[in-house]
């Protein structure tokens, strides 16, 4: 059962706008969440991440984040440029595993 | 420069035979993971280690072995009993593999099994 889930497998994003990827999870013995980006053939590279006593975390033009509630946690790109192009994977973690979502494709349009 | 080298990065197989994907790394990390990828699917945990010679079963561990005799390695065999190898597998590594996995996964580049 997935227990991290990314409902949009894709998304298409203009130059200069906002990019927002979602993610949601069930568990709420997760108290560590994670967004990696990767590019074909690649290893996925670690982004930004939260803890479960923040909601909002921000690194340059990333910002994560987390409502517990709903157990949901974004990811905005302000504002998306062409290199921000590839998948994104949110992840979650408990204990020493991570779990990942299916990741979604992100392409900014030039 | 500190990172995680996986070898191959392409490798093929026949069936019925075992074969081992090699995963390195110098960040002196602990922790060390095995995933596997399939297309459209997230990571899934194959095996993860937090100390030298202990390791621990993910989610599929079946028809998978690993070794964890140092701790900058940690190769993973698929066996012939995975009956479906053919896959994008990564490797990677965290800080503190105690009872809580510290700091984000630094990812290998992966190594792409296929099944002649």
């Amino acid at each position: 059962d997935q227990q991290v889930k990314q409902n949009s497998p894709s998304l298409s994003v203009q130059e200069g706008r906002i990019s927002i990827l979602n993610c949601d999870y069930t568990n709420s013995m997760f108290d560590y969440f994670l967004w990696y980006k990767k590019y074909p053939a690649e290893g996925p590279t670690f982004l930004i991440s939260i803890s479960s006593i923040k909601d909002k975390n921000e690194d340059g033009r990333f910002t994560v984040f987390l409502n517990k509630s709903a157990k949901h946690l974004s990811l905005h790109i302000v504002p998306s440029q062409p290199g921000d192009s590839a998948v994104y994977f949110c992840a979650a973690n408990e204990g020493s595993q991570f779990y990942f979502g299916t990741g979604t494709s992100l392409t900014v349009i030039p | 420069d500190g990172g995680i080298t996986q070898s191959p990065k392409y490798l093929f197989r026949k069936e019925g035979q075992n074969v081992t994907l090699s995963c390195e790394q110098n960040l002196n990390h602990d922790a060390m993971y095995w995933y596997r990828q399939d297309p459209g699917q997230g990571l899934r945990l194959i095996y993860y280690s937090q100390i030298v010679n202990d390791f621990q079963k993910g989610d599929i561990a079946e028809g998978y072995s690993v070794s964890r005799e140092k701790k900058e390695s940690f190769p993973l065999t698929v066996t012939s009993a995975q009956k479906n190898p053919t896959a994008f597998y990564l490797c990677a590594s965290s800080i503190d593999g105690g009872d809580r996995a510290f700091g984000p996964q630094h990812f290998g580049d992966g190594t792409r099994l296929s099944i002649l």
